[in-house]
């Protein structure tokens, strides 16, 4: 079965750091482009951040730009995402997403970030 | 604010059809290439409905089809269903290595 395990999401203060961490399952990793797309409460879909499977190719959103970091380790089947310099409007479910074919056709029950003071 | 439009609701009775639009005509939709469809339902996971404009995802009903022409895209429901009461988004490629989506169209069956 394809899986995708989010974890990592808590409460943290404006200006605070943290790490999600995604482990996969059910498919060959190393194949996949990989993105991070949130939804913050009440909202839409918002896509964040991807990678590329072998190359190291990264985007982002703007709204990320220098505070977010999106990683692979293909040898531990594993994403992440190190959230830096964190603001309120970052409040969101991070959710873990297979990307394929230009479409996120897997995705993890998700990760809650909330920033708050 | 999303960067793709979308009609905040739209309607039907069972077995009609249902149309639910998506427009890129902001700058920042880039060339809104391989616009992509995911059905919500409340406290659920997003599911992949309509891929690369119109193409279904192994599992998902064929009552469920997308077009596109121009900066327009469309997600078609035929055949109403109860089970099809969800929010509805659309996303898409811009050409430039990033997506963008839409704000979701909650999607009735009366």
């Amino acid at each position: 079965e394809v899986q995708l395990v989010e974890s990592g999401g808590d409460l943290v203060r404006p200006g605070g750091s943290l790490r999600l961490s995604c482990t996969a399952s059910g498919f060959i990793f190393s194949n996949h482009w990989m993105s991070w797309v949130r939804q913050a409460p009440g909202k839409g879909l918002e896509w964040v951040a991807k990678v590329d499977p072998v190359h190291g190719g990264i985007t982002y959103v703007d709204s990320v730009k220098g505070r977010f970091i999106i990683s692979r380790d293909n040898a531990k089947n594993s994403l992440y995402l190190q959230m830096n310099s964190l603001r309120v409007e970052d409040t969101a479910l991070y959710y873990c997403v297979k990307d394929e074919a230009h479409a996120f056709n897997v995705w993890g029950q998700g990760t809650m970030v909330t920033v708050s003071s | 604010q999303s960067v793709l439009t979308q009609t905040a609701s739209v309607s039907g009775s069972p077995g009609q059809s249902i149309t639910i639009s998506c427009s890129g005509t902001r700058s920042d939709a880039g060339r809104f290439d391989f616009v992509s469809w995911y059905q919500q339902h409340p406290g659920m996971v997003p599911k992949l409905m309509i891929y690369e404009d119109n193409k279904r995802p192994s599992g998902v009903s064929c009552r469920f089809s997308g077009s596109k022409s121009g900066k327009t895209a469309s997600l078609t429901i035929s055949g109403l269903q109860t089970e099809d009461e969800a929010d509805y988004y659309c996303c898409s490629d811009t050409g430039r290595g990033t997506y963008v989506c839409g704000s979701g169209t909650k999607a009735s069956v009366l």
